[in-house]
């Protein structure tokens, strides 16, 4: 069982929808979640990030970590063609490595 | 603005052929990070390093190399390209340190082609 799981299937969404991305995880020991923005022949940056459980909003991106579950969510409200990208979430013990989910291709359709 | 630089966006190379990667950061980061990322793959780790001429391997470290002579340089090496490495590399750094978020900056990447 790989340390994270995402579902890389591409989503398309219409102008206005909420996106809703998500990940699960099989180490405990993760405390930092985070989630990267990859546009087309970019390299990843970092959207946002919590630690330990709760919720997060910035603007109209919300980050949410079940830690009981294992499970971690993003969501895009009001989305815009500019979000176009790959979402990738990433997670961290604390130390110096960061483990990745394949990324999620999401595409607002205007 | 904080920047990772890496210096070929597009390389095209044939099979056998010796291949350098450059990546520099201006951050004065202590950790730098050679990743690849294949469609299906995700981001895979080759090689990182914590400090100047230190390194450690990744989860795929075959048949790459790294270099790193100053803190704010670190190169990865294809001694002899095969087009199984044909793929997106990207180049990383953070600060060091357990606790806080380990969060990465990446450079735009360096398509590599081998034929």
């Amino acid at each position: 069982q790989k340390e994270v799981e995402q579902d890389p299937g591409p989503l398309s969404v219409p102008e206005g929808a909420i996106v809703s991305l998500n990940c699960t995880y099989s180490n405990s020991a993760f405390q930092y979640f985070m989630w990267y923005r990859q546009y087309s022949r970019k390299g990843p940056e970092l959207l946002m990030y919590t630690y330990s459980s709760g919720n997060k909003e910035d603007g109209r991106f919300t980050a949410q970590v079940d830690k009981s579950s294992k499970y971690i969510s993003l969501f895009i409200r009001d989305s815009q063609p500019s979000d176009s990208a790959t979402y990738l979430c990433a997670m961290s013990k604390g130390n110096n490595r960061l483990a990745f989910g394949k990324g999620n291709q999401v595409v607002v359709i205007p | 603005d904080v920047k990772v630089t890496q210096s070929s966006r597009y390389l095209v190379k044939r099979t056998g052929e010796k291949v350098f990667l450059e990546c520099v950061q201006d951050m004065d980061h202590e950790n730098m990070f050679w990743y690849r990322q294949d469609p299906g793959l995700g981001l895979r780790l080759i090689y990182f390093s914590y400090d100047v001429k230190m390194k450690e391997k990744g989860d795929i470290p075959e048949g790459y190399s790294v270099s790193r002579e100053k803190k704010e340089r670190f190169s990865l090496i294809l001694e002899s390209a095969s087009t199984n490495q044909t793929s997106m590399y990207l180049c990383a750094s953070s600060q060091l340190g357990t606790g806080g978020t380990g969060e990465l900056f990446f450079g735009e990447g360096s398509r590599l082609t081998v034929l």
